[in-house]
């Protein structure tokens, strides 16, 4: 157990909808990153949030907001969905913010769009 | 370019015999930091080991190790007396500073088979 929390674990909706996806970081860490997981493209980065403020933005579509929460705690939106939104959406947090920061992931929320 | 190069989609190994995983990088950072992940087919992601890049011994946990060639910048994966718990997709990753804003890159993946 890595102690991040994220819900659900499995989604499944239809184009055009909106879905939360809700994240816990382990306790005291202060980051919480978003990364996105296709066959196609790996995992990739979409942003990172450091004590409720965004750090830094990867490939993270207009579609897709974030944010985190005074309790540290993140929701990633994802709105308008398309069939190539399918994909295993990951948190992770870091109890360091330099290169030597390892991540710790959740187990993932595997989203369906039909 | 490809920050993280991971040229092998698969490997095969017969149990209790050690793999080696490749894993290239591409950073002109002096301080960065590689790291293995290990993701079963249930999912999740797990942290097998790091290697910072200013470390001089390689980096070891258990049956893991981190073969860590600077010059080459190469920073394989050694899985020591293989098992059937180790397959698994296996993915590098590197956080470098101000090239990178320290957001982990991650390599495309090595789909490990362990053979009883």
């Amino acid at each position: 157990d890595s102690g991040v929390t994220q819900t659900p674990k499995h989604l499944i909706t239809a184009t055009g909808q909106r879905v939360t996806l809700r994240c816990s970081p382990r306790s005291g860490d202060l980051s919480v990153y978003w990364y996105q997981q296709s066959l196609d493209q790996g995992l990739q980065f979409l942003i990172q949030y450091y004590n409720g403020e965004e750090r830094a933005k990867g490939n993270i579509l207009e579609r897709f907001s974030a944010q985190q929460f005074p309790d540290l705690h993140s929701e990633l939106n994802l709105s308008s969905l398309e069939l190539g939104d399918s994909a295993l959406y990951f948190c992770a947090s870091s109890p360091r913010q330099g290169v030597s920061g390892e991540l710790f992931f959740g187990e993932g929320s595997r989203l369906t769009v039909l | 370019a490809q920050k993280i190069t991971q040229t092998q989609p698969g490997m095969f190994v017969q149990e209790k015999e050690a793999v080696t995983l490749d894993c290239t990088y591409d950073t002109s950072d002096q301080s960065y930091g590689l790291f293995w992940y290990k993701q079963p087919s249930s999912g999740e992601m797990i942290f097998l080991i790091y290697q910072g890049s200013y470390d001089e011994q390689n980096a070891t946990e258990g049956r893991y190790s981190l073969n860590f060639q600077k010059a080459r910048k190469s920073a394989n994966l050694v899985i020591s007396a293989s098992q059937l718990g180790d397959s698994a997709m296996y993915f590098c990753a590197m956080r470098e500073g101000k090239g990178g804003s320290y957001i982990p890159t991650f390599g495309r993946g090595t789909s490990l088979i362990v053979h009883p």
